[in-house]
């Protein structure tokens, strides 16, 4: 079934750590997002990828790196983990970056920072 | 910057009769997109139906509508005869700007009663 993958599906990691969450997608779409979801805050988005080769910044990039070295992985690592970091992540794709383009979601990567 | 509000934290509704899920929006782009998304207790996250600023008709998908009231900066999510498996939490995202990322509202959790 074509889609998105995400893994670990959950994680508890020590603070300081470090750690990649894994994102593919078969579809071919040429862009991906990584979104952080928390509690009464919705979904913030971390980082993104318009194309392969190259990424940028969203509203909450501190603390995360992204890479984008082929159209089908998207990788979210976290240099040195801290507790505020705890959340749900989601990885996410689209076939073009224009207006009304509907994202694909993973199932999410919930990560506990201890 | 977009803003997405979603003043409801949480919604009751008996099963088979219609609810109302209120979001506004803040923008300064002239064009620009609006879309709901439902996340049931699974976490995954399901695109319900998209509106486009300049459209001129309010967009339907099934049992779910958008009233969009262009003027208000509003776009609502009706969802009509409710069903048990509608118990969810939904979202409310715009896209637009420069680089047509999408910005979430913070969510509204929707429980059907039977």
């Amino acid at each position: 079934i074509a889609g998105i993958t995400q893994a670990p599906t959950s994680q508890i990691l020590a603070a300081g750590r470090r750690m990649t969450l894994r994102c593919t997608q078969d579809m071919r779409h040429n862009a991906m997002y990584w979104y952080r979801q928390d509690l009464g805050l919705g979904l913030r988005l971390i980082h993104y990828s318009n194309t392969a080769g190259t990424t940028g910044k969203g509203e909450v990039p501190d603390g995360y790196s992204v890479s984008r070295a082929n159209t089908d992985d998207f990788p979210l690592t976290l240099a040195s983990a801290v507790p505020s970091q705890t959340s749900v992540y989601f990885c996410a794709s689209s076939d073009s970056t224009g207006e009304g383009e509907k994202l694909f979601f993973g199932s999410g990567t919930q990560l506990s920072v201890l | 910057a977009q803003k997405i509000t979603q003043t409801q934290p949480g919604m009751f509704v008996q099963e088979k009769e219609a609810v109302t899920l209120d979001c506004t929006y803040d923008t300064s782009d002239p064009s620009y997109g609006l879309f709901w998304y439902k996340q049931p207790s699974s976490g995954e996250m399901i695109f319900l139906i998209y509106q486009g600023s300049y459209d001129q008709q309010n967009a339907t998908e099934g049992r779910y509508s958008l009233n969009f009231q262009k003027a208000r900066k509003s776009a609502n999510l009706v969802i009509s005869a409710s069903q048990l498996g509608d118990s969810a939490m939904y979202f409310c995202a715009m896209d637009g700007g420069s680089n047509y990322k999408l910005t979430f509202g913070k969510g509204t959790l929707l429980t059907v009663n039977p």
